[in-house]
């Protein structure tokens, strides 16, 4: 049973637009929740997380929207660039970290 | 600076074979440390934690074995390999065993024909 959710499972932004990555978990007791990239042949590295007891965590073009009560998330990517081409994995934690299924990002020049 | 290295980069192996795949954590002491297998597009799944020496919990069953002869090594194994245990082996570490952040290594790419 797939735990932590994403949608969509591919999508295509051009260069210079904000890209919007869903997520949704089952479990209310998450309360710990990063974000991955990974680029092709590499292994996750983090990008950005968030605590359950906030609502909006921002670095830089990166943010975070969390929705408790609705038990979703969104990652916005602001002026997308061709270099975030990768795949990205929402994560939640507790105790382990259970991952999505991920969205696989392409930015159009 | 804590790096984490995994080895080898890639593996040919025949079915039946046996496997044994190594993951080595320097600059950290008493690091948790993870095995994670990745199908080709697909999630994570977590395999295995350890959380000190010698010491070694298992997520889910596919058939390997993993084990932590040192403070900084975590070994992955199997005596038979499967087709199914083809993939992406990627091997973490964290510093907390909950609410923590992953730091991953560049993976194992394993192929079983």
């Amino acid at each position: 049973q797939q735990q932590v959710r994403q949608s969509p499972q591919s999508l295509t932004v051009w260069e210079g637009e904000t890209a919007i990555l869903n997520c949704s978990y089952e479990d209310s007791t998450f309360n710990y929740f990063p974000w991955y990239q990974q680029f092709p042949g590499e292994g996750p590295a983090l990008l950005i997380s968030i605590r359950s007891v906030s609502d909006k965590k921002e670095d830089g073009r990166f943010t975070i929207f969390f929705n408790k009560r609705e038990k979703k998330l969104s990652l916005h990517i602001t002026d997308s660039q061709p270099g975030d081409s990768a795949t990205y994995f929402c994560a939640a934690s507790e105790p382990y970290q259970r991952f999505g299924t991920g969205t696989k990002l392409q930015v159009v020049p | 600076a804590q790096t984490i290295h995994q080895w080898p980069v890639a593996e040919i192996k025949a079915v039946g074979s046996p496997l044994s795949l190594g993951c080595t954590i320097k600059g950290k002491s008493s690091p948790n440390l993870y095995w994670y297998w990745q199908a080709t597009g697909g999630t994570l799944q977590q395999l295995f934690y350890s959380i000190t020496v010698g010491q070694v919990e298992s997520v889910v069953q596919l058939n390997l074995s993993a084990s932590r002869p040192k403070d900084d090594q975590f070994i992955l194994s199997t005596e038979k390999l499967l087709l199914s245990h083809s993939g992406f082996y990627l091997c973490a570490w964290s510093l907390e065993l909950s609410q923590n952040t992953l730091y991953f290594g560049a993976g194992t790419r394993l192929s079983v024909l």
